[in-house]
């Protein structure tokens, strides 16, 4: 089976960097994505990691360690609307390989 | 391009009546997902398809039922509802051409679901 593991709730006030971090398990690895959901709205995609390393995209930055399972969201310059629930994904190992097993999520609460 | 809609946006149902959950979208995707989610549990799979008449479960796939007749359409049964199934249902599509379109799914806005 696969699992991922992130932590329920992270706080910060305006302007700070917070980090989430998400480590997985799975039966074969084929990427790590991250998704943003505001108050129960769409979930949409904010990145995907395929390889050991940082990617950004603005404020935000993915990283991933394939050794240790294990990656990351990095938000920095925090704004009011980054309060938000966050998810980490992998594919699943299904044979056509196109479904994506989420975490449980992390409530990120910015405070001014 | 309104991308994934999905239609009831909100209903309420009685312990063993049945409905449809339809959700479309425009985008040409090969790709489509029904999830349910529920608070503290993130986002689980009920079944997914791979392609028009194509169909698979996911990992909660018990008292659902999924069709796919045209790409564009995706629609999930509720047979007999049972209170275990109140939740918000979401709909989402994803296109095979690049790997990362494989992770990038496009959600719709989601059903709350109520049985009573």
């Amino acid at each position: 089976g696969q699992s991922l593991e992130q932590p329920s709730e992270v706080t910060a006030v305006e302007g700070a960097i917070v980090q989430i971090n998400c480590t997985y398990q799975t039966s074969g690895f084929y990427g790590l994505s991250w998704y943003q959901q505001h108050d129960g709205g769409a979930p949409t995609f904010l990145s995907y990691n395929a390889l050991d390393g940082l990617e950004e995209t603005g404020r935000f930055s993915s990283f991933l360690s394939r050794s240790d399972s294990y990656g990351y969201l990095l938000l920095q310059e925090l704004q009011m609307k980054d309060s938000a629930s966050y998810f980490c994904a992998v594919r699943d190992s299904d044979p056509a390989g196109t479904a994506l097993i989420f975490g449980k999520g992390t409530t990120l609460s910015v405070s001014s | 391009n309104a991308g994934v809609t999905q239609t009831p946006k909100f209903r309420v149902l009685k312990t063993g009546q049945s409905m449809t959950l339809l959700c479309a979208q425009d985008m040409n995707h090969e790709y489509m997902y029904w999830y349910r989610q529920d608070p503290g549990m993130g986002l689980r799979l009920i079944h997914y398809s791979v392609g028009e008449g194509t169909t698979a479960k996911g990992e909660v796939p018990d008292g659902y039922n999924v069709s796919r007749l045209k790409k564009q359409n995706f629609l999930l049964g509720l047979e007999s509802a049972a209170p275990s199934q109140t939740s918000v249902y979401f709909c989402a599509s994803s296109s095979p051409l690049r790997t990362v379109y494989l992770h990038e799914q496009f959600f719709g806005p989601g059903t709350r679901l109520t049985v009573l």
